[in-house]
């Protein structure tokens, strides 16, 4: 069965540091890559998307970017945190068997200070 | 323009009762239909999906989803409410017919009373 890991889970950093959150998952090859978004526990914001290593879409411009250095791992990265990064971020995955629905990790939680 | 709504923010109801989750959808082409529930500082679980074929489409935990054409609606739907049920519910769309990205409507946050 697949599996989807993200890490770390929670995460406080201060204004101006640098970030870095891994996903990767497991059971599965190929898989569509996707980084979200989510501010006061509500609607889910698109990031960035996968469709295989190396290739990266971004849906919304900000001091975020994301990589795929492998098959199965997803990074998301930022050389400057601002205040307005915190939030809740969650890492999904999708099959083109499975009738695109997307899977989700357990999220980062993310407090900027 | 593909888009879903949820157009309640919060739904109460007792335990026992029936519930309704709303949501309507606007896509070009065939509509593939997601319901996504998430607990609280949790990931979103995969609850049903409308692909084709039946009009009432059964998922986890009970939960059914009704997909009605002419009303393009996709209500979540439970015949017997848990308090455990209490939870963010998020409707989402594939955005258009060769992409695999999901539209998500604003999330619906239901209160199951005991």
């Amino acid at each position: 069965s697949q599996t989807i890991h993200q890490w770390p889970a929670t995460l406080v950093q201060p204004v101006g540091s640098p970030l870095s959150l891994e996903c990767t998952v497991e059971g599965t090859s190929n898989p569509n890559l996707y980084w979200y978004r989510q501010a006061a526990g509500r609607g889910l914001q698109l990031l960035f998307y996968s469709v295989g290593i190396g290739q990266i879409s971004s849906e919304v411009p900000q001091n975020l970017s994301a990589s795929r250095p492998q098959d199965r791992q997803f990074i998301l990265s930022s050389k400057k945190l601002l205040l307005s990064d915190s939030g809740f971020y969650l890492c999904a995955w999708s099959s083109g068997r499975s009738y695109y629905e997307q899977y989700f990790g357990p999220g980062t939680r993310l407090t900027v200070t | 323009a593909q888009s879903v709504a949820q157009p309640e923010d919060q739904v109460n109801v007792a335990e026992g009762n029936p519930l309704t989750v709303k949501c309507t959808y606007s896509v070009s082409g065939n509509p593939y239909l997601f319901w996504y529930v998430q607990y609280p500082n949790r990931g979103l679980q995969f609850l049903l999906k409308y692909i084709t074929g039946d009009n009432l489409v059964k998922g986890s935990y009970g939960f059914e989803a009704e997909f009605n054409k002419s009303q393009t609606s996709f209500h979540l739907k439970k015949p017997s409410a848990l308090v455990s049920d209490s939870a963010l519910y998020f409707c989402a769309v594939r955005r258009g017919d060769s992409s695999y990205k999901l539209i998500f409507g604003s999330g619906t946050r239901l209160l199951v009373r005991p």
